[in-house]
């Protein structure tokens, strides 16, 4: 089965900083990767996605992430954070067999802090 | 501006009671999916349907839960009798099938004492 890791758990960041959320996954081929945000009593929404292609994928927002298929990782970056970027966030890894399940499998989260 | 909804949004009862959540999609995804996230679990995977029929319920405690779409509008996720350690968020998501993004409702915060 897939798994997804999320080492940190809490980062806090300077308005202005930049930032990288860091995932890892586990799975035996390549998956469809994802990172969702959700703020305070709201639901997921998505930032970006991984298919296949260019292992650099920009999203919503100014983020982006890079796929590095060596080191099982999608980690996300901003170059510079905004108040408003602080949330929580999920990887999630989805089975790309084609046609099969679908169903996400997520991070445990990181809880991004932005001080001012 | 196309949504999931989800009703209620917060939902407190009593251990033994009957829970029903509701989950609209948005119109024209054919994949349906129940989540749930609790501070200890993260989000998991409860079950998913494509074109209303089940696919996965493997997430889903099956002596309680039970997860239906009535038709291509409507699809819940019933919970009988409910227990405290049931309580959680319930996500629904639709989508268009592998691959594709899956659009997340609001939730349902589920209480129950």
């Amino acid at each position: 089965a897939q798994s997804v890791t999320q080492p940190d758990i809490h980062i806090t960041v300077s308005e202005g900083a930049s930032l990288e959320l860091r995932c890892n996954y586990s799975y035996g081929a390549t998956p469809y990767l994802f990172w969702y945000v959700q703020s305070p009593g709201q639901g997921l929404q998505l930032l970006l996605k991984y298919f296949s292609g260019d292992t650099l994928v920009q999203g919503i927002k100014g983020f982006e992430a890079e796929f590095k298929r060596s080191q099982s990782s999608f980690n996300l970056r901003k170059p510079s954070v905004h108040w408003s970027d602080a949330a929580e966030y999920f990887c999630a890894v989805g089975l790309n067999s084609g046609g099969g399940a679908d169903g996400l499998t997520f991070g445990k989260g990181t809880h991004l802090i932005i001080q001012p | 501006d196309a949504r999931v909804t989800q009703t209620p949004r917060d939902k407190v009862t009593e251990m033994g009671q009957e829970v029903t959540m509701r989950c609209q999609p948005i119109l024209g995804h054919n994949t349906v999916f129940w989540y749930r996230q609790t501070m200890k679990q993260g989000l998991e995977l409860l079950a998913y349907f494509r074109n209303r029929a089940p696919l996965d319920d493997s997430g889903m405690p099956k002596d309680r839960f039970s997860a239906e779409m009535p038709d291509a509008t409507l699809a819940t996720l019933k919970i009988q009798p409910s227990e405290p350690r049931d309580s959680a968020v319930y996500f629904c998501a639709s989508g268009l099938g592998p691959g594709f993004e899956q659009f997340f409702g609001p939730g349902t915060r589920l209480t129950v004492l």
